[in-house]
């Protein structure tokens, strides 16, 4: 079974661009969560995404955004993009949106500039 | 927010068993413990979780104390792939969000 997999890997981007990024569950899993990880904040959560619809958020800014597909992907979009938002932008999927197990993909380093 | 506590890093001798503490001092009924970990670079991966009752699987054992404030995983035989962040994380049974904290570094020593 092909595990959680996030396009793209790497980006760089200046201050002031959007950014989209790209999540594609495990087949099967129809909850996916994005996080983000900075070395000074750990990681934190931004929101989760169950049937097409945002069932919880995290403390950010409206900058970021996300929605779901009805093949349960998921896209994230940060506009106006900041330095501090420089990270690793993690995705994790499960079954539904109370399972036990989350697998996270690898991750999209994103560098802004 | 997190509402776990844990040493910031953790050495332990390769074979021997690893013993990382959590405070959940204020953990509710409902809310379960987990454990994940992240090796460098990679996405967090599960270990194990419960609510009450001491849990054992392939990878490591949860001991939660009776008052339910305190837990500790064990990795009975550590080995220099175990060496990664460690996150204790409460959720309650019917949450869909994982507050991952800061976790413990655990460095494995050969």
């Amino acid at each position: 079974k092909a595990g959680v997999t996030q396009t793209p890997r790497y980006l760089i981007k200046t201050r002031g661009q959007q950014v989209t990024l790209s999540c594609s569950p495990i087949s099967g899993h129809r909850s996916v969560s994005w996080y983000q990880q900075t070395p000074g904040q750990g990681l934190q959560f931004l929101f989760e995404y169950f049937s097409e619809t945002q069932r919880n958020k995290g403390n950010f800014p409206g900058r970021f955004s996300g929605r779901q597909f009805s093949n349960s992907r998921s896209e994230m979009n940060v506009s106006t993009l900041e330095l501090g938002d420089s990270a690793l932008y993690l995705c994790a999927s499960s079954i539904t949106s109370t399972a036990n197990e989350q697998f996270f993909g690898p991750g999209t380093r994103l560098t802004v500039l | 927010d997190a509402k776990t506590t844990q040493p910031p890093s953790m050495d332990c001798a390769e074979g021997r068993a690893a013993n990382l503490p959590c405070n959940h001092s204020t953990i509710s009924g409902n809310e379960y413990v987990y454990w994940y970990r992240q090796i460098h670079s990679q996405g967090p991966q599960y270990i194990i979780h419960g609510l009450k009752n001491n849990e054992t699987n392939e990878m490591a054992s949860l001991i939660i104390t009776e008052d339910r404030k305190s837990s500790t995983l064990i990795l009975p035989h550590a080995t220099l792939r175990d060496t990664a962040v460690y996150y204790c994380i409460v959720r309650a049974n019917n949450g869909n969000q994982f507050y991952f904290g800061t976790g413990t570094s655990l460095t494995v020593i050969p």
